[in-house]
């Protein structure tokens, strides 16, 4: 069945460094959808990508499409306690289906 | 708007007992349906439904059930209880299916099963 690889597994970052998760499929994919997912929390969505090679912005945060619709990422620039959790890709094939997340920790 | 509420929030079972997660949510939502959450392994889907009446299977849908009599209720039954599916559930309902909406995600069922 489709899958949608996620990397890196876990990142620990210095409080105003900059982190990236990439998240690959070996097919396209219709659209994608990203989540975070507070400790002890439940998964909230941030944003959705559609169109190839589309890049959006929320405040510090960059996501991207890539142009063969098969891949993406998520981008923090300068990050912050508040930024720590799991991020989830997900994508879509009539069904979402979801990275295996990339949990993120901030050393302050 | 309450969203998407679960109960219980906690569970602990033993080995071949039963039980019924219940979900429920205010929003009208055709789409509704039940992950597990176990680490390193994101989020499976176990069953869904895209309205009253109508359900599948999702990835992970062995010792599970599911049925779909309201759009508000989507409950989810285990039949008899094993130490694999000791895992976090999470019940998610949007306005339509397919993954073409976003998701929103009740705040999770932890079951242990011994």
């Amino acid at each position: 069945g489709q899958q949608v690889m996620q990397i890196p597994q876990y990142q620990h970052v210095q409080e105003g460094e900059d982190f990236t998760t990439y998240c690959n499929s070996s097919t396209t994919l219709s659209n994608i959808q990203w989540y975070k997912q507070r400790p002890g929390g439940h998964p909230v969505f941030l944003i959705q990508l559609v169109k190839s090679g589309e890049v959006k912005k929320q405040k510090r945060l960059t996501f991207q499409f890539g142009e063969a619709k098969k891949n993406s990422s998520l981008h923090i620039t300068a990050t912050q306690t508040t930024d720590v959790g799991t991020y989830f890709c997900a994508g879509q094939w009539g069904k979402l289906v979801f990275g295996a997340g990339t949990i993120l920790r901030v050393k302050s | 708007n309450a969203g998407v509420t679960q109960t219980p929030k906690f569970q602990v079972l033993k080995t071949g007992q039963s039980m019924t997660l219940q979900c429920a949510q205010d929003m009208n939502h055709e789409y509704m349906s039940w992950y597990r959450q176990d680490p390193g392994m994101g989020l499976r889907l176990i069953h869904y439904s895209v309205g009253a009446g109508i359900t599948d299977q999702g990835e992970v849908p062995n010792g599970y059930n599911v049925s779909r009599s309201t759009t508000e209720d989507f409950p989810l039954r285990l039949l008899s209880a094993a130490p694999s599916q000791t895992s976090v559930y999470f019940c998610a309902s949007s306005p339509g299916g397919g993954g073409t909406y976003e998701q929103y995600f009740g705040p999770g069922t932890r079951l242990t099963v011994t």
